[in-house]
């Protein structure tokens, strides 16, 4: 079956320590996501690609980073400067215009 | 900056009866128009889109959209228990692949 899977689904991250969320799609989609959700809030974009080997940075990109070596992925990684990571990380893809398929999430805890 | 506005609610309405849950957006030349559905502490899933001035039905749902008024509804016939959510309305434009999300509307289902 196609889809987005996120790994891990929980994750835990001490202080000052980097950590890296995968996102692997097998739906052939060109266009993957990277969103932030808090409690109560709504989606934040960080980084986006349209394209292999090409990515641009969305509205709270500070503290993050992305590749895209793959089309099929597409991991995200929270650096030591995100001085706020706690929260539930959604993952999604598209082809142009029709509507995203999100992943599982991933919810990231800072201990 | 664009925005898509939603009532947070919650919004409560009896089963069996009509929800009908809003959506206002602020770029004139948005172009396309979604419905997400999520579950607490799931990742959202698409349930309807709609490109054109009007009315799309799919089943107990309808979306609803006027491009004039810069309006998006959905309609939830027959409310079921199963339908309390919270519903995310989520625009984007035609080349334009990032989809803008409101904050949701929390909809309650009374038995």
């Amino acid at each position: 079956d196609g889809g987005i899977t996120q790994s891990p689904k929980y994750l835990f991250r001490k202080e000052g320590q980097n950590v890296t969320l995968s996102c692997e799609q097998n739906l052939n989609h060109d266009a993957m996501y990277w969103y932030r959700q808090d409690p109560g809030q709504g989606l934040r974009l960080i980084y986006y690609s349209q394209i292999v080997n090409d990515f641009q940075k969305g509205d709270i990109a500070e503290g993050y980073s992305v590749s895209r070596e793959k089309k099929e992925s597409f991991p995200l990684t929270v650096t030591s400067a995100q001085k706020n990571p706690t929260a539930f990380y959604l993952c999604a893809s598209s082809w142009t215009g029709v509507g995203y398929t999100f992943g599982s999430g991933t919810r990231l805890t800072v201990v | 900056q664009k925005e898509v506005e939603q009532n947070s609610g919650p919004l409560s309405v009896p089963e069996g009866a009509i929800a009908s849950l809003n959506c206002t957006y602020s770029d004139r030349g948005s172009q396309s128009f979604f419905w997400y559905r999520q579950y607490s502490g799931k990742s959202p899933e698409l349930i309807m889109f709609i490109y054109s001035n009007g009315d799309k039905e799919d089943g107990r749902f309808t979306a609803q959209l006027n491009k004039a008024s810069q309006y998006v509804s959905l309609l939830i016939r027959d409310s079921q228990p199963s339908d309390s959510a919270t519903y995310l309305c989520a625009v984007g434009g035609v080349r334009d692949d990032k989809i803008i999300f409101g904050k949701g509307t929390r909809l309650h289902i009374l038995p």
